[in-house]
């Protein structure tokens, strides 16, 4: 299983709404990403978990808050949310071993849409 | 730090014929290099990695890659396209498992 599944594949939300991005891999990764991908643009690293630890944040506002429940699980939390948040987020998962299986797995991504 | 460059934003071909993106990378430590290829409101797919060893690097859909370390370059090649190879493509550098750094992106267009 080299998948990464992510949950909803489209979301609108309001400005004033809470709402949660889900991420899934079960290939035994330890290091875990959030990325945002505007239109015509390249993915913006977000966050790093690192062993369900934190170990990068990319200077992102509050109101985006990640979560790692478990070596599988990645959230999201989406709270006040601007209508130029509205992105692609992808999660990725990647082995922890520089040396073994070394690339990017990445997830389809959710289409977030900020009315 | 790493960084990675793409110099053409878009490059329109025609249908069987060959092509060839560049990427330009910069780092002070050795690096891994990646290709990844995007479709429209999908995720991103690996063509193909650069870790060590052999220079030309084959990946999937009958791209390949050469890495020269002299010019810092990671140049993706494939020598016939087809229409289904139309998409974005993101050519990325690692020094380690917690960065993964994204070129800007080149716009593959396959002309029929």
């Amino acid at each position: 299983d080299t998948e990464v599944t992510q949950t909803p594949k489209h979301l609108v939300m309001g400005m004033t709404n809470k709402k949660s991005l889900k991420c899934e891999q079960h290939m035994g990764h330890r290091a875990m990403y959030w990325y945002k991908q505007k239109a015509k643009k390249p993915p913006e690293l977000m966050f790093v978990y690192s062993y369900e630890k934190l170990s990068i944040n990319e200077s992102v506002p509050s109101r985006f808050s990640p979560e790692c429940p478990n070596s599988s699980l990645l959230n999201l939390h989406l709270h006040a949310l601007q209508p130029e948040d509205s992105a692609l987020y992808l999660c990725a998962s990647r082995s922890e071993y520089v040396h073994r299986n070394t690339e990017a797995f990445f997830g389809q991504g959710t289409r977030l849409t900020v009315v | 730090a790493q960084s990675v460059t793409q110099l053409d934003s878009q490059v329109p071909v025609f249908e069987e014929a060959p092509v060839e993106l560049r990427c330009n990378y910069s780092s002070s430590v050795s690096v891994y290099l990646f290709w990844y290829v995007q479709y429209p409101n999908q995720g991103l797919q690996l063509l193909l990695k650069y870790l060590s060893g052999s220079t030309l690097v084959k990946g999937i859909n009958g791209f390949e890659a050469e890495f020269n370390k002299s010019q810092t370059s990671f140049h993706l090649r494939k020598p016939s396209v087809h229409i289904s190879d139309t998409a974005e493509y993101f050519c990325a550098v690692s020094v380690s498992y917690q960065k993964v750094t994204f070129g800007t992106g080149t716009k593959l267009q396959v002309i029929p």
